[in-house]
């Protein structure tokens, strides 16, 4: 069964910087692209980012991109969102999600998420 | 950038009833990329349907999904108290993955 659990969310003030986490088991992790996709407080999702399973290409959308970096640890089966220059926008909950193949190119769905983890940013 | 346009908002229907909702996006796009994701109260979505119509594993029958070009559907056949939920369309193309707005399915 595929699990992912993200951690690392909370309140930081804007400006600040704030790195989730995503511990992944389950599956092997290195064959599988990953992405981050938040969805703000009662509102809609919005996919954030994607790196391959190889770790050698990364996504991102333009409302991070220069911001947000993604990072992946194959040998700790872990996927990484660093979150540098928060705003209000950014306040919602990340989840982690597993891409449907090996790279991006390959993945059209998001097959399996984990609960999300909350980030609020206000002063 | 393709945009999808879900509709409408929210519906609301009795267990038992038919649902139908739509998705249109701002260009025609290849079914292959089109999905259907569901997402309850304070769950993580869970994806439905991939290619448009191929239900993903341990989904449901009454659930079918369709449509080709700009117009997608989704249909519940006969829905059940645990189908009412929001629901998520969603493309993969040259701006990797985009999602619609939502329609939330509630109880009449």
């Amino acid at each position: 069964e595929v699990r992912l659990l993200e951690s690392g969310g909370g309140l930081v003030q804007p400006g600040g910087s704030l790195r989730l986490s995503c511990a992944a088991s389950g599956f092997t992790f290195s064959t599988y692209a990953m992405s981050w996709v938040r969805q703000a407080p009662g509102k809609g999702l919005e996919w954030v980012s994607a790196m391959s399973g190889s770790a050698d290409d990364t996504h991102y959308a333009d409302s991070v991109k220069g911001r947000f970096t993604i990072s992946r640890d194959n040998s700790r089966n872990t996927l990484y969102l660093q979150m540098n220059s928060l705003g209000v926008e950014d306040t919602a909950v990340y989840y982690c999600a597993q891409n449907s193949g090996g790279t991006v190119a390959s993945s059209r769905v998001f097959g399996s998420w984990g609960h999300g983890t909350l980030v609020s940013v206000s002063s | 950038e393709i945009v999808l346009t879900q509709s409408p908002g929210t519906l609301s229907l009795s267990p038992g009833e038919r649902a139908t909702l739509s998705c249109r996006a701002s260009q025609t796009v290849n079914s292959y990329y089109v999905a259907w994701y569901q997402q309850k109260p304070g769950q993580a979505p869970r994806l439905l349907i991939y290619g448009a119509s191929t239900r993903t594993t341990g989904i449901p029958d009454r659930f079918s999904g369709s449509g080709s070009g700009t117009d997608f559907t989704l249909t519940i056949s006969r829905l059940e108290p645990e189908d009412f939920a929001v629901y998520y369309c969603q493309h993969y193309g040259t701006s990797l993955y985009t999602f619609g707005q939502g329609t939330k399915l509630e109880i009449k």
